[in-house]
């Protein structure tokens, strides 16, 4: 079993949408991160969380330390939204990052 | 435009041969980080520098090695290349190089394919 689950693998929805995307871990973590990778393969740091609640413009992303859990929602949705989401942990007793497989996400008009 | 800049964007090469990738972190950074997406693992932590000395380590064969440069740049090796060591090999830098506090800048990318 992977230390980081992402759940849903793949996700469409209409532009509008709100869109739900959830990773679960099982290793005590210091820091959660969630990336953005574009169609044309380039990433980007959305979010690091260590606890409550972080917004940015649309996207929201949220932790349960005690759960291990973690949630990233996108409010209207817009095709450009389309992307691949990963989730990544640090583990308490290291610094390095364990990826999820990612959540593949297809917004259309 | 994340300010990391990687070269070559593509490399083909064949199987045995060596490579070197190269990134050059972000002004100010100084802590580089080394990752490998291939399409059945996913992403992978490799390798992290920080300030030229190596800081933590991943899953990086041994037939893979790194450094960085009192420049900050970095370079990472890969020897007797296999078919399965294509992939997408990431850079990305950070200010500080704690993964718990510090946002990590990636680079494009360079996309090695072995034939």
């Amino acid at each position: 079993k992977n230390e980081v689950e992402q759940s849903p693998q793949n996700l469409t929805a209409q532009e509008g949408e709100f869109i739900t995307i959830n990773c679960s871990y099982s290793v005590g973590i210091s820091a959660l991160h969630w990336l953005q990778q574009h169609p044309g393969g380039g990433i980007v740091s959305l979010f690091m969380l260590s606890s409550g609640k972080k917004k940015h413009g649309r996207l929201i992303a949220t932790i349960n330390i005690q759960e291990k859990h973690s949630s990233l929602h996108i409010t209207a949705s817009h095709p450009r939204d389309s992307a691949v989401y990963i989730c990544a942990v640090r583990s308490y007793n290291t610094d390095k990052l364990i990826f999820g497989t990612g959540t593949r996400l297809q917004v259309f008009p | 435009d994340s300010g990391v800049t990687q070269t070559p964007k593509h490399l083909i090469t064949a199987t045995g041969q060596r490579v070197t990738l190269r990134c050059s972190p972000r002004s100010g950074d100084l802590s580089v980080y080394w990752y490998q997406q291939s399409l059945d693992q996913g992403l992978q932590f490799l390798i992290q520098y920080y300030n030229g000395e190596e800081r933590a380590k991943g899953n990086i064969l041994e037939r893979f090695s790194a450094q960085q440069f009192p420049d900050l740049h970095s370079e990472l090796n890969l020897s007797s290349l296999e078919l399965g060591d294509s992939a997408l090999y990431f850079c990305a830098s950070s200010v500080f190089g704690t993964t718990d506090t510090d946002t990590q800048y990636f680079g494009p990318g360079t996309r090695l394919t072995v034939l």
